[in-house]
């Protein structure tokens, strides 16, 4: 297991278009969450998984969003109608349960969206 | 509010000198509390995970604290390489519910030859 991996590394969109993310997390891993961070900030809670069921949202995640995660392993995060505003690195991380002792959690390389 | 405030903002200092970077936080009820590195354009890397009844923990030239009584934890690096430059983010987890992570917005290191 090489950690957690995103695709692509890299998208470049007209704003307007959709675009759709992947994350394959850490296999033993049962839940996942996706992150936005925008240059010189923390990233920023978006969504999060366990198995297949997406349990919280934020407020942060418009109706453009979209996560899903079908068979309880890779996840996907689809943006409709892209905005300029949407630019940002989208991180995904995994973990097992909460993440705490020594598991802790661990992040995905990123996918940086530019759009424009 | 739950907020993980860090200091200071940047940070440039010369190879091998030591550092270290302050982290306070407001986050109640207080799970646990890591250091992450995160190199530019790449995702953070955990350094160290400290629950409350943890007051310090090291991993290599890394050395974190925490005081949980007046909330705040320290990063201490050791004998600093150019390979340190990156930023450098608190992490606190806790909160009723789900635990989510709350990020501090990091401190950027620059190593100097």
């Amino acid at each position: 297991d090489t950690g957690v991996s995103q695709d692509p590394r890299h998208k470049i969109t007209k704003r307007g278009q959709n675009v759709t993310f992947r994350c394959d997390p850490i296999s033993e891993h049962n839940r996942l969450y996706w992150y936005r961070q925008t240059l010189g900030q923390g990233p920023e809670f978006l969504t999060y998984f366990q198995n297949e069921a997406q349990l919280e949202k934020s407020r942060l995640l418009s109706d453009r969003f979209s996560a899903e995660r079908p068979k309880g392993s890779f996840s996907t995060l689809e943006i409709q109608r892209t905005e300029q505003g949407d630019s940002a690195m989208y991180l995904c991380a995994s973990s097992l349960d909460g993440g705490g002792g020594n598991y802790g959690y661990t992040f995905g390389s990123g996918t940086r969206l530019t759009v424009v | 509010k739950n907020q993980v405030e860090q200091s200071p903002q940047s940070l440039i200092i010369l190879e091998g000198k030591n550092c270290t970077l302050q982290c306070n936080y407001t986050v109640s009820p207080f799970s646990n509390l890591r250091w992450y590195k995160q190199d530019t354009g790449r995702g953070p890397v955990s350094l160290t995970i400290m629950t409350f009844s943890e007051n310090t923990k090291s991993n290599g030239r890394y050395t974190a604290t925490l005081d949980a009584d007046t909330k705040q934890s320290s990063l201490h690096i050791t004998a600093s390489q150019l390979s340190d430059s990156a930023s450098y983010i608190c992490v606190v987890s806790g909160g009723t519910g789900f635990q989510k992570l709350v990020f501090g917005t990091g401190t950027r290191l620059l190593v100097s030859p």
